[in-house]
């Protein structure tokens, strides 16, 4: 069990550029979340996936972002015409198919963007 | 609807000292509870997790935590503090027939003096 892998690990970019983050799930985990975390705040839900299905996209998850799970292993979040306003870090985390209550959710160690 | 409230942004104790950070959860159903840990730099790390059996949970590195129904209550103790033990602590509720997703506490940010 390697745990969740995110790369890159930071990333700067300028303003209006677009960026793409990965993450590899603990294998045979079915659930991947993506997280938003913002300094001095908790993270927030972004989105997740039961295998390469979207089951949920919160309202923070504007028409610039984009997250995919083609083969129902990897996932990628893309951020089109980056803003100011996107810099914080990206978590993800992945889970087993919650079968009981209170599943573990496990997570990545998180990629930095700062928007220049 | 649910949310959590992490009553202290900010927490600081000396090395040997109890540790209490408190928590306050809002759920219209039986929730599940978790602490994670996050230090800097670092991801999250799952400390403990509630899930309606014992009361009493305890976790890893000495922490435990009692839900208290009454009180809407989750509050995460430990003993003795240890320098180690500096770093962001998140209280998280979650409602497993939402696809397990995570609702974050504000954070408190425990210090540890010598």
């Amino acid at each position: 069990d390697t745990g969740v892998s995110q790369n890159p690990r930071h990333k700067i970019t300028k303003r209006g550029q677009n960026v793409t983050f990965r993450c590899d799930p603990i294998s045979e985990h079915n659930r991947l979340y993506w997280y938003r975390q913002t300094l001095g705040q908790g993270p927030e839900f972004l989105t997740y996936f039961q295998n390469e299905a979207q089951l949920e996209k919160s309202r923070l998850l504007s028409d610039r972002f984009s997250a995919e799970r083609p083969k129902g292993s990897f996932s990628t979040l893309e951020i089109q015409r980056t803003e100011q306003g996107d810099s914080a870090m990206y978590l993800c985390a992945s889970s087993p198919r919650q079968e009981t209550r209170g599943n573990t959710i496990y997570f990545g160690e998180g990629s930095w963007l700062t928007v220049v | 609807a649910q949310s959590v409230t992490q009553l202290d942004s900010h927490v600081s104790v000396s090395e040997g000292t109890p540790v209490l950070l408190r928590c306050n959860y809002s759920s219209s159903y039986s929730p599940s509870l978790f602490w994670y840990v996050q230090h800097p730099n670092k991801g999250l790390q799952l400390l403990l997790k509630y899930t309606s059996a014992a009361t009493l949970v305890k976790g890893i590195n000495g922490f435990e935590a009692e839900f208290k129904k009454s009180e809407t209550s989750f509050h995460l103790t430990k003993p003795s503090a240890h320098m180690s033990d500096a770093a962001e602590y998140f209280c998280v509720v979650s409602r497993y027939n939402q696809g397990g997703k995570l609702i974050f506490g504000q954070g408190t940010e425990l210090s540890v003096k010598p």
